[in-house]
């Protein structure tokens, strides 16, 4: 697509629940990036997928937190049993790797609420 | 792990007055991005500067890169209303992971 696209925009849960966010990347970007942006705050990496190799999860906060990405293409962040300390927005972006040197392209974001 | 802290964290102008958010590392940095992030929006990609003391600008916007590649600024001649937002820089880690600095949040009065 034109840009990436994260869905839902929005998503309120209780505690304890489990939620799913999705990415779209741009076609044709190799590398995706899942990043948490708390009210105010700067970004705080979770997770980064390049092509087909194994996926650096250093970032990811606890083992409620984990990512998947199908097909080289779509990616999947899922919380289980969120808690309200997992309120914030979630922010996946992509890039192409030519050159090594390119910019992110974010989304717009999902808004995740715990109450 | 690579980190950038960002300075100021916050300023407010009137317009018309300039406007410099700085970047430090204490180690060498490969390259540094600059994004900005519009009040309610997401981080867009700027810019990016790769050499010793490379100066890149766009319009009213100018980036540079320190000699030892440990430092950058951007400096916004003359803001307007339009430049309110939080300006991040982010350095490369390995791989192709960015870290990102904490960001200047610039408000223009005007």
């Amino acid at each position: 697509g034109a840009g990436v696209s994260q869905s839902p925009s929005n998503k309120v849960t209780e505690k304890g629940k489990d939620v799913e966010l999705r990415c779209d990347p741009i076609s044709g970007h190799t590398a995706l990036y899942w990043y948490r942006q708390s009210l105010g705050q700067g970004l705080e990496f979770l997770i980064y997928f390049q092509g087909n190799s194994a996926p650096d999860k250093s970032g990811l906060p606890s083992d409620r937190f984990s990512a998947e990405r199908t097909g080289g293409s779509v990616s999947t962040l899922t919380i289980q049993r969120t808690q309200q300390e997992d309120s914030a927005v979630y922010l996946c972006a992509s890039s192409s790797l030519v050159g090594r040197r390119a910019g992110y392209t974010f989304g717009s974001g999902t808004r995740l609420t715990v109450v | 792990g690579q980190q950038v802290m960002q300075i100021p964290q916050y300023q407010h102008v009137q317009e018309g007055e300039d406007f410099t958010t700085y970047c430090n590392s204490s180690t060498t940095l490969s390259n540094i991005q600059w994004y900005k992030q519009r009040p309610g929006g997401h981080p867009v990609f700027l810019i990016q500067l790769v050499k010793s003391g490379e100066v890149k600008k766009q319009k009213r916007l100018t980036f540079q890169f320190g000699e030892a590649k440990k430092n950058s600024s951007l400096h916004i001649t003359a803001t307007q209303t339009t430049d309110v937002g939080t300006y991040f820089c982010a350095a490369m880690e390995y791989g192709n992971k960015l870290v990102f600095g904490a960001g200047t949040i610039l408000r223009v009065k005007s």
